[in-house]
């Protein structure tokens, strides 16, 4: 089983749409994450960061963490063509100093 | 604020030979974490250096290697390259590496023919 679990999609939407991106883990030693936007042939470029149970919001987008559940969320409101990228969790915990554990990404489309 | 540089930005190699990726780190940061990824593994860390210092490292072979150095610039080696090791060789900057964002580079784009 892989510590993190992603659907890779590929998802694909009308602009305008809401988009619900979702990540499951299982190691309970995890304790911060984040949400990568990745374009092709680019780097990851980082949206949000948190390390709390609860909800995040930064513009359109609102990063939720379910500890209790190990369940990751990232919406995205408004979704525009330009939001069209992979997506991908990433969590990091004590133990493992920086070192991130990455889920496979989800690829998302958004049509104009 | 310069972003996380690597260099080269693409490479080709032949099997069995050896490659040096360098990452040069945002001005400040001292950790430098890289990962490989590729279309069927996603995301996977390799190692991470601070101050000079390997103090974290993944489940790849001994062929994987790095360094840091004085300035927290990094390089990875890989030695005898297999076509397996075709893939996007990412670094990753932050100040501390602990609990902290981290941002990454362009990334480094290697095939191994």
């Amino acid at each position: 089983q892989k510590e993190v679990e992603q659907d890779p999609g590929p998802l694909s939407v009308p602009e305008g749409a809401i988009v619900s991106l979702n990540c499951t883990y299982s190691n309970s030693a995890f304790q911060y994450f984040m949400w990568y936007r990745q374009y092709s042939r680019k780097g990851p470029e980082l949206l949000m960061y948190t390390y709390s149970s609860g909800n995040k919001e930064d513009g359109r987008f609102t990063a939720q963490v379910d500890k209790s559940s190990k369940y990751i969320s990232l919406f995205i409101r408004d979704s525009q063509p330009s939001d069209s990228a992979t997506y991908l969790c990433a969590i990091g915990g004590v133990t493992s100093g920086s070192r991130l554990t990455f889920g496979e990404g989800t690829q998302l489309t958004v049509n104009p | 604020k310069a972003g996380v540089t690597q260099t080269p930005r693409y490479l080709i190699k032949t099997r069995g030979q050896q490659v040096t990726l360098s990452c040069s780190p945002i001005s400040g940061h001292r950790s430098v974490s890289w990962y490989q990824q590729t279309p069927g593994q996603g995301l996977q860390f390799l190692f991470e250096y601070f101050s000079e210092t390997q103090r974290n490292k993944g489940n790849f072979p001994g062929r994987f290697s790095g360094r840091q150095f004085s300035n927290s610039r990094s390089e990875m080696n890989v030695s005898t390259l297999e076509l397996g090791d075709s893939a996007l060789y990412l670094c990753a900057s932050s100040f501390l590496g602990y609990q902290e964002t981290q941002y990454f580079g362009p990334g480094t784009r290697l095939l191994v023919l």
